[in-house]
């Protein structure tokens, strides 16, 4: 059963652009949710979890548990924004799934 | 800064041949973890390990073993190597402790299997 859906396998935007990444999950408990990032020819890497409740690089991720959803949010997109996201979802200490991925490309 | 290192950022070998990927961590991490990432599939988890000599199964264990037999080591066992097998496979770590804690990836190694 797929866990995590990220409905986009791309998406892009004009730089300057509000960017939204879609994130749903199936989960009924209070679960663990992370977005990690791919820049190009670099290793994956946090991008920021939902427990922090912080900002980075400008992105922003809200869970909302009526939706399951953890949808990623950028206001003003820039041109090294562009990568590979991934959304991920942890319960339990040891169920572990990552989302499909979406492509974030920025056009200048 | 943790750092996770595969030991073979690129590898090809033979259909049947026995395959060997290593992973090491420096952060004295109880986790370990080996995903392959395939385009539009995302990354699916083979294994992990909560500890030395522990493992469980993650959603695509078939046709794959690991062993861990040092805290810092995990290595990916692939017992006679099939094309369907050819990805990029990422190994992370991360602390037991707190399932909040994220996980640090190592660079992948995109293995060919011919």
């Amino acid at each position: 059963a797929q866990r995590v859906t990220q409905p986009e396998k791309l998406l892009s935007v004009f730089k300057g652009a509000p960017v939204e990444l879609k994130c749903n999950y199936s989960y009924s408990g209070s679960p663990e949710l992370f977005w990690y990032v791919q820049y190009s020819r670099q290793r994956l890497q946090l991008l920021l979890r939902h427990i922090s409740r912080e900002s980075i690089k400008g992105f922003t991720a809200d869970l909302n548990k009526g939706e399951t959803s953890f949808h990623l949010k950028k206001p003003f997109a820039q041109e090294e924004d562009s990568a590979m996201y991934y959304c991920a979802l942890i319960y339990n200490f040891n169920k572990f799934y990552f989302g499909s991925g979406t492509k974030l490309n920025v056009k200048p | 800064d943790v750092k996770v290192t595969q030991s073979s950022r690129y590898l090809v070998k033979r259909t049947g041949e026995k395959v060997f990927l290593e992973c090491v961590q420096d952060m004295d991490h109880e986790n370990m973890f080996w995903y392959r990432q395939d385009p539009g599939l995302g990354l699916r988890l083979i294994y992990f390990s909560y500890d030395v000599k522990m493992k469980e199964k993650g959603d695509i264990p078939e046709g794959y073993s690991v062993s861990r037999e040092k805290k810092e080591r995990f290595s990916l066992i692939l017992e006679s190597a099939s094309t369907n097998q050819t990805s990029m496979y990422l190994c992370a770590s991360s602390p037991y402790s707190d399932p909040g804690q994220p996980q640090h990836f190592g660079d992948g190694t995109r293995l060919s299997i011919l």
